[in-house]
Parts: structure tokens; C-alpha cells; sequence
């Protein structure tokens, strides 16, 4: 059973572009969510998490948006640059006790010049 | 510096085979994470050990063993290799154990079953 949908699977961009990944989850008990990214023949790494009691984080080009009510959560990156070409992975948890990250399936990001 | 180390980076052997994949982390990191990618990316925990201790096991086969000698190194044993097997193994470590805890990874084993 997957709890963490992710969309799309791929997307493509243009340089300057916003590009916009969507996560929906299932378990209601979730209260962490986090992006990792992921360059080809590396591991992942964070990128930028967000807890729901907020509807909006902002990291540089970087913003998480959280709806609760929908159980779903986006990330947007403004000004698409090709070095942000990578996979995005969602993921979500239980914040308390020993809770482990349920993953997305990635997105395949492609910037073009 | 590198701050999560595999080896080896690539791992190709027989079905039936033991084969074992080593991790240390130089962050001073409490806790440790064996994570599996499969052909399509997807990104699925094994194991996780706070201070040389299992705390998280999931399902995984009991071909899967990880055995951390210290703090620093969570080590992969993986008995009778099946083709099933083969995908991309990353470590991680985070500064305790808490899921909030930044998990940093390692660049990955890429293991490929004959």
C-alpha cells in the first residue's frame, strides 16, 4: 500500500520556469514532510521540510506548500535553473518516536536551457 | 571530507552468492539507516541502528543482516543473493534518531544479481 502519491513522474521545464511537484498522503497521523533531492549517481539529500502547522515554507527558489485538509503537499521551484535538473522525492512521517520516512515514487526533473 | 562512505560503489555477482556492503560516517552521527532504491527509484527504508542499537526493522528478508561494530560503521551482510536483490543500497546517518533529524546519505552500492 503506498501511502505517499507522487506527481508527475516526470517534467520537463524551461530555464526561468516554475516547476511544481505534488504529494498526496493517506495517514492522517503524519505531522513531518520533507523533500529530498537527488542527482544522478548520488543519494539524496534534503532539501526542505515543512511540519503542518504551517501552510507555507520558503526556502530560496524553493517553497513548500501544505494543505491539511486535502492531505496534500506541492513543492515549487521558481526560476528553474538546469542545475536543478534531478529526481524529487516526497516523503512523509510520524515526528514522533522511532517513525521512519514513507517515500514517494520521484519526479524527474528536466530544466531546459 | 567525505561525510557518508560506501564501498564498494559497485557490486556485481552470481545468484547464491554473500556479499556485504560497509558504511562509516565521519559527522560523529548517533544513528545509522540502511535504505534500498529499486530499479524505479523507489526509496524504501531496511534498517536502522541508534548507538549500535536496531531500532527500526522493517520486512526485509532474514538474508539481510546489518551489524554496527561502533557508532561510525553500519556494515551489510546479505546471504544467498537473489535477483530480487539487485538495486541501489544507500546508508545514511542523522544525528539521533528522531525523524526530524537531517538524514545524510551516502552515495550508494549499486548491486546487480547474475
Amino acid at each position: 500500500q503506498q501511502q505517499v502519491k507522487q506527481s508527475p513522474q516526470s517534467l520537463i521545464v524551461q530555464k526561468g520556469g516554475i516547476s511544481i511537484i505534488n504529494c498526496a498522503y493517506e495517514n492522517t497521523a503524519f505531522d513531518y514532510f520533507p523533500w529530498y533531492q537527488q542527482f544522478p549517481g548520488k543519494g539524496p539529500a534534503l532539501l526542505i521540510a515543512i511540519r503542518p502547522d504551517v501552510s507555507e515554507k520558503k526556502e530560496g527558489r524553493f517553497t513548500i506548500s501544505f494543505n491539511k485538509s486535502a492531505k496534500q503537499f506541492s513543492l515549487h521551484i521558481m526560476d528553474s535553473q538546469p542545475g536543478d535538473s534531478a529526481t524529487y522525492f516526497c516523503a512523509a512521517s510520524k515526528e514522533s518516536g522511532y517513525s521512519t520516512l514513507t517515500f514517494g515514487k520521484g519526479t524527474m526533473l528536466l530544466v531546459s536551457p | 571530507d567525505t561525510a557518508v562512505s560506501q564501498t564498494p560503489k559497485y557490486l556485481v555477482t552470481q545468484m547464491g552468492n554473500d556479499k556485504s556492503i560497509k558504511c562509516e560516517q565521519n559527522l560523529g552521527h548517533d544513528t545509522m539507516y540502511w535504505y534500498k532504491q529499486d530499479s524505479k527509484k523507489f526509496l524504501k527504508i531496511m534498517f536502522s541502528y541508534n548507538n549500535k542499537e536496531l531500532i527500526i526493522n522493517e520486512t526485509v528478508p532474514n538474508r539481510f543482516s546489518p551489524k554496527s561494530p561502533d557508532k561510525a560503521h553500519l556494515n551489510l551482510h546479505i546471504n544467498s543473493l537473489e535477483l530480487g536483490d539487485s538495486a541501489v543500497y544507500f546508508c545514511a546517518s542523522s544525528q539521533g534518531a528522531r525523524v526530524v533529524e537531517t538524514q545524510y546519505f551516502g552515495p550508494g552500492t549499486r548491486l546487480l544479481v547474475l
